[in-house]
């Protein structure tokens, strides 16, 4: 099984900072990996597809990059909107997703 | 416009059984794979179980299989998770989701239902 590690757990910051975040494989998922968001009572929402492309609707400051094992969710401005937990998710082999990183606003 | 709405939830003795349901509207449902998706109270997501559109195939994550079925009925739109011999460790939200697929390739999940919460406690 693919088992996905996030870091880091929880991260804070103010509004207008840049934030990254990072998704580790334990082998090799090539581009099959994808990003999530939900807020506390909601249903998770797509991010983020194939590492890289955006979800229709989704804000242009939501970016991913990386490859094989290791990848990145930036988000270039931070936002009051964007205080939420984010998954990573695998689907090389059927899915599965990181532990989450919960994004908290100073 | 594209919607999945869960039920079928509720409070269950340990030892017993449920039968979630999820609705599919808005699109092809035969086209799609689909999904179920839990998440304990205060947890992160753990995917459950997964079924092709047409041919119907199933996967399992390894923590329920023998004791989830899913299923499907593409003539009422509706996906199905059986769920027997529930442990504590059963409660929490199922969400049903909706996986993109491109021939035999599954892929992301881009819609999701609002969950249905399933509580197992005597």
């Amino acid at each position: 099984d693919i088992q996905m590690t996030q870091s880091p757990s929880t991260l804070s910051a103010s509004v207008g900072d840049r934030v990254t975040m990072t998704c580790r494989a334990s082998q090799s998922v090539s581009n099959w990996l994808a990003w999530y968001q939900q807020k506390p009572g909601k249903a998770p929402q797509l991010l983020i597809y194939k590492v890289s492309n955006l979800q229709s609707g989704v804000p242009s400051r939501f970016s991913g990059s990386g490859s094989g094992t290791e990848f990145t969710l930036t988000i270039s401005s931070l936002q009051p909107d964007d205080s939420a937990a984010y998954y990573c998710q695998q689907y090389k082999s059927y899915w599965t997703f990181g532990q989450g990183t919960k994004v908290e606003i100073k | 416009e594209v919607q999945l709405l869960e039920s079928g939830g509720g409070l269950v003795q340990p030892g017993g059984s449920l039968r979630l349901s999820c609705a599919a509207s808005g699109f092809t449902f035969s086209n799609y794979a689909m999904t179920w998706v839990r998440q304990a109270p205060g947890k992160g997501l753990e995917w459950v179980s997964g079924i092709r559109g047409s041919s119907g195939s199933t996967f399992y994550a390894d923590s329920v299989k023998g004791r989830f079925t899913i299923s499907r009925d593409n003539s009422k739109n509706t996906l199905f998770l059986q769920i027997n011999s529930l442990r504590a460790e059963d409660t929490a939200e199922y969400y049903c989701a909706r996986s993109q697929t491109i021939g035999e390739l599954l892929l992301h999940f881009d819609y999701w239902g609002q969950g249905i919460l399933v509580t197992v406690s005597s």
